[in-house]
């Protein structure tokens, strides 16, 4: 079946530090790969999103590129923020079987410290 | 954007209760809801599939019997954990897929209920 491995965390780095989160998947065909984000006590949002081979998704600074050669989806940030310290999952969706509910990692705490 | 509300956002309650949490989307009519499960600082879980007007599917190891889902319309989905105790708290998160999107279009979340049973 479809798995998605995520680092463990916390991760914890200082304001403007570089960021990787990285994330492996497994899956059947060619899923789409999505990253959220938990800030405490809320739900998910979604944070970027890719859909085929070699699309880079990018939103507030974040970017992660669908690597088929590797199943890799790592989440990057140039700089990161205090406000930037939530937990996020990265997660596919399987488009082979047309399932539309989502697979999540175990999800990676990012503590950024001023 | 699309906005997925759930409701409430906490709950507190004796064992033996049985309580309903409501997902609707507010902007997009939703064919397929998903129910997810979420135990403290772990991943969210699938429980199930709620599908408008037919019934829900549910994944191995969740007994159907002990939550139930009702989906009557297109914008509203409700999970009940009937008769719940201790090891029924958790957080539980709805999400929405919009009728008109395309198969690689994400979900839209809702903020998610804190369930706690006494």
């Amino acid at each position: 079946g479809n798995s998605v491995t995520q680092m463990e965390g916390p991760v914890t780095l200082s304001e403007e530090a570089f960021l990787t989160i990285n994330c492996t998947y497994t899956a059947t065909g060619y899923p789409s790969l999505f990253w959220y984000v938990q800030y405490p006590g809320e739900g998910l949002q979604l944070l970027l999103k890719a859909t085929k081979a070699d699309d880079k998704g990018s939103n507030k600074g974040f970017e992660a590129t669908y690597r088929k050669e590797t199943t890799s989806f790592h989440l990057e940030k140039g700089s990161v923020q205090v406000s930037d310290s939530a937990v996020y999952f990265c997660a596919l969706s399987d488009r082979v079987t047309g399932r539309r509910a989502l697979t999540f990692g175990s999800g990676t705490r990012l503590q950024v410290q001023p | 954007g699309a906005v997925v509300s759930q409701h409430p956002s906490r709950v507190i309650c004796k064992s033996g209760t049985s309580v309903k949490i409501e997902c609707r989307s507010l902007d997009f009519q939703a064919t397929t809801m998903f129910w997810y499960r979420q135990f403290p600082k772990q991943s969210l879980m699938l429980m199930a599939t709620s599908n408008e007007g037919s019934k829900a599917t549910y994944e191995q190891g969740v007994e159907k019997d002990k939550f139930l889902i009702n989906h009557a319309s297109l914008t509203l989905s409700t999970l009940t954990v009937t008769s719940a105790h201790p090891e029924d708290s958790s957080f539980y998160i709805c999400s929405a897929v919009d009728r008109e999107a395309v198969s690689n279009q994400p979900q839209h979340f809702g903020d998610g209920t804190r369930l706690s049973i006494l």
